[in-house]
């Protein structure tokens, strides 16, 4: 059975830094693409960012509102996807999803962050 | 790059049949598969239809997913309607510069 398991997420101030976790079990980590998605209290979903596999090139790509300022980063040794997220902004508070890219795509259960002074 | 436009929301009565419908602002909507995730309140979304119309194992033959190239659009179709159906539905595609674009959701009461 596919696992995702995100961590890490808390209050942090305009500004800070944070990083998120994704602990993935019952798949090959190593060859699967991963994303991050996003969803702010009481909006949709929004999509932050993939991570290709290293077999695919490992490249990333990331949505307009957050490239630059977060990264997307594995480590197949642990099963492990991380998203660093530097410079955040209010509009950052949302709930951050982990899933498996390819389709059909599993998530994970979520983990909070809020942006706030 | 494109839009994915949903109703805000629809509503319909246990056993009947509701469709959603998910309408591609620019491109084909054949171009690329469209998915549809279901997400029940206060828990994380779970994938019900990929690729225009497979259903992923577990998933009841009610659902179901198809597009129309006239309109540029997809569809969800939930049949047999059960009150656990009650969700945010969002479509999702795709295109050579943008990995996955959402629909705004649709909010589907069973009544």
């Amino acid at each position: 059975e596919v696992q995702l398991v995100e961590s890490g997420g808390g209050l942090v101030k305009p500004g800070g830094s944070l990083r998120l976790s994704c602990a993935a079990s019952g798949f090959t980590f190593s060859n699967a693409w991963m994303s991050w998605v996003r969803q702010a209290p009481g909006k949709g979903l929004e999509w932050v960012g993939r991570i290709k596999s290293k077999t695919d090139g490992g490249t990333t790509d990331y949505a307009a509102p957050v490239k630059g300022r977060f990264t997307i980063s594995r480590d197949d040794s642990k099963n492990t996807l991380y998203l660093q997220m530097n410079s955040l902004k209010t509009e950052d508070t949302a709930v951050y999803y982990c899933t498996t890219f390819r389709q059909p795509a599993h998530w994970g259960q979520g983990t909070l962050v809020t942006v706030s002074s | 790059n494109f839009m994915l436009t949903q109703p805000h929301s629809v509503s319909e009565s246990p056993g009947k049949t509701v469709t959603i419908s998910c309408t591609r602002s620019s491109g084909s909507i054949a171009s690329n598969y469209v998915q549809w995730y279901q997400q029940r309140p206060g828990s994380s979304p779970t994938t019900v239809i990929y690729e225009d119309n497979q259903r992923p194992s577990g998933v009841p033959d009610r659902f179901s997913g198809s597009i129309d190239s006239s309109s540029n659009s997809a569809s969800l179709t939930i049949s047999g309607l059960k009150t656990e159906d009650e969700a945010d539905y969002y479509c999702q595609s795709y295109d050579s510069s943008n990995p996955w674009v959402f629909g705004g959701g649709t909010k589907l009461t069973v009544l």
